[in-house]
Parts: structure tokens; C-alpha cells; sequence
């Protein structure tokens, strides 16, 4: 069974340009999470999905954040323009009604370098 | 709102050295608590969880107890090896929080032979 998918894995960009990520989940999974990950900190949530509703996007900065995930399947998460602060981990994340509460899988997360 | 908090590190041991990583948390109601790991390269995946006070959570030689009295989930394992060189992540999920993961800041570990 295939794991979670992102793209890409690394990117490299200046200041105020526009990026975005992609996340496949496991097939079945109908929660999705992005997480963003700075360097030497634990994971912070961004958004959670259930299907194809936004259903947590409390710590979303939606001035220059944007998600969607628009057939309950796969999402993208955009940022626009970008900052310097931005340069962090983004990572994604699901899981299904068949798990427990808590287990997520996660992808191999997407490196956002902002110069 | 719920928060983890776990020791800093990075923590260097001896291969067959015995392990605790300690972790602490505050909670409302009755959280489930893990213990995540990522190894270099590799994503997040998960370790082992407790669901309840006193469960013991257990997997690949590790293990942790969910002490709700000092509220404490600390890792431990008995003798490492050098392939558990890793980052150990501790979080908790609860149902006010759409069960969505709350981690810590995460312990780096490294196993020299």
C-alpha cells in the first residue's frame, strides 16, 4: 500500500513568490492534516480536513495560507507571497476510520527555503 | 490549551545503554498520548500510544506508561542500538481538538557503537 505522497520535496524561492505544495494520502483516508515544521521544533497543525471540509483551520494564517482539497482527495497548500519565515518543513498527513485516534501516517514532508 | 513539553536534547548514548526520554503534558479530559519518531531521511511514524491512565504503550524494544497522577509519558528502552539514532517526538490527541496531534519540541538521539 502506497504512503502518503508529497511534492515536491524541496523548493527554493525568493521572497514574495508564490509556492505550493501537493499531498496525496493513503487511499481510504478520509482525514487530512498539514503540519508545519520549523527547524528543531515539533510539529504545529495548520489545517485538518475531513473529506472535503475544512473543519480546523484555526492556526491557518490566512492572509497569505491557502488550502484546499477539493474532491476529498488529494490537497494543495499554498502560500502567497512567501516571507522569510516561511522556511520551514510542510508536512501532510491522514488517516482513516479505521485508525485510532492519533495514528497518522505522515509523508516525507515538502523543504521550503525562502531567500 | 494542552501542551507538551519534553527534555531537550540531543542526547548521546552508547549502543546497549539504557534510555528515558522524559515527557510531560497538560491536558483537559482524557488525552491518548504517543510517542512518534523520525528517523534521518524518513518521515514522521508512529511508535507506540497509550490510551488510558496506567496502559503501557510498547514497540521495538521501547516502552512508556501513562502515569495521568505526574502526568508523564517518559520513553525508555534497556539497550539501544545505533539504528534507533533518531528524532523521538512526544504528543498527545484529544477529542476537544478534533484529535489532531499536539507534540512536543522533540529529542534528538544519537547511538555511538
Amino acid at each position: 500500500e502506497a504512503g502518503v505522497v508529497q511534492s515536491p520535496r524541496y523548493k527554493i524561492i525568493e521572497k514574495k513568490q508564490p509556492v505550493a505544495f501537493w499531498c496525496n494520502p493513503i487511499s481510504g483516508h478520509n482525514t487530512l492534516y498539514w503540519y508545519l515544521q520549523n527547524l528543531g521544533q515539533g510539529p504545529e497543525l495548520l489545517i485538518r480536513y475531513e473529506n472535503e471540509e475544512a473543519v480546523d483551520d484555526s492556526q491557518l494564517p490566512k492572509d497569505r495560507f491557502s488550502a484546499e482539497r477539493l474532491k476529498g482527495v488529494d490537497s494543495t497548500l499554498k502560500i502567497q507571497p512567501a516571507e522569510l519565515g516561511d522556511s520551514a518543513v510542510y508536512l501532510c498527513a491522514s488517516s482513516g476510520p479505521g485508525q485510532r485516534a492519533g495514528e497518522l501516517f505522515f509523508g516525507e514532508g515538502s523543504r521550503l527555503t525562502v531567500l | 490549551g494542552d501542551s507538551v513539553t519534553q527534555m531537550e536534547g540531543p542526547v548521546t548514548l552508547s549502543e546497549e545503554a539504557f534510555l528515558t526520554i522524559n515527557c510531560t503534558y497538560t491536558a483537559t479530559g482524557y488525552p491518548s498520548l504517543f510517542w512518534y519518531v523520525q528517523y534521518p531521511g524518513e518521515g514522521l511514524q508512529l511508535l507506540l500510544k497509550a490510551t488510558k491512565a496506567d496502559d503501557k504503550g510498547s514497540n521495538k524494544g521501547f516502552e512508556a506508561t501513562y502515569r495521568k497522577e505526574t502526568t508523564s509519558f517518559h520513553l525508555e528502552k534497556g539497550s539501544v542500538q545505533v539504528s534507533d539514532s533518531a528524532v523521538y517526538f512526544c504528543a498527545l490527541s484529544n477529542s476537544n481538538s478534533g484529535y489532531a496531534l499536539n507534540f512536543g519540541k522533540g529529542t534528538s538521539l544519537l547511538v555511538t557503537p
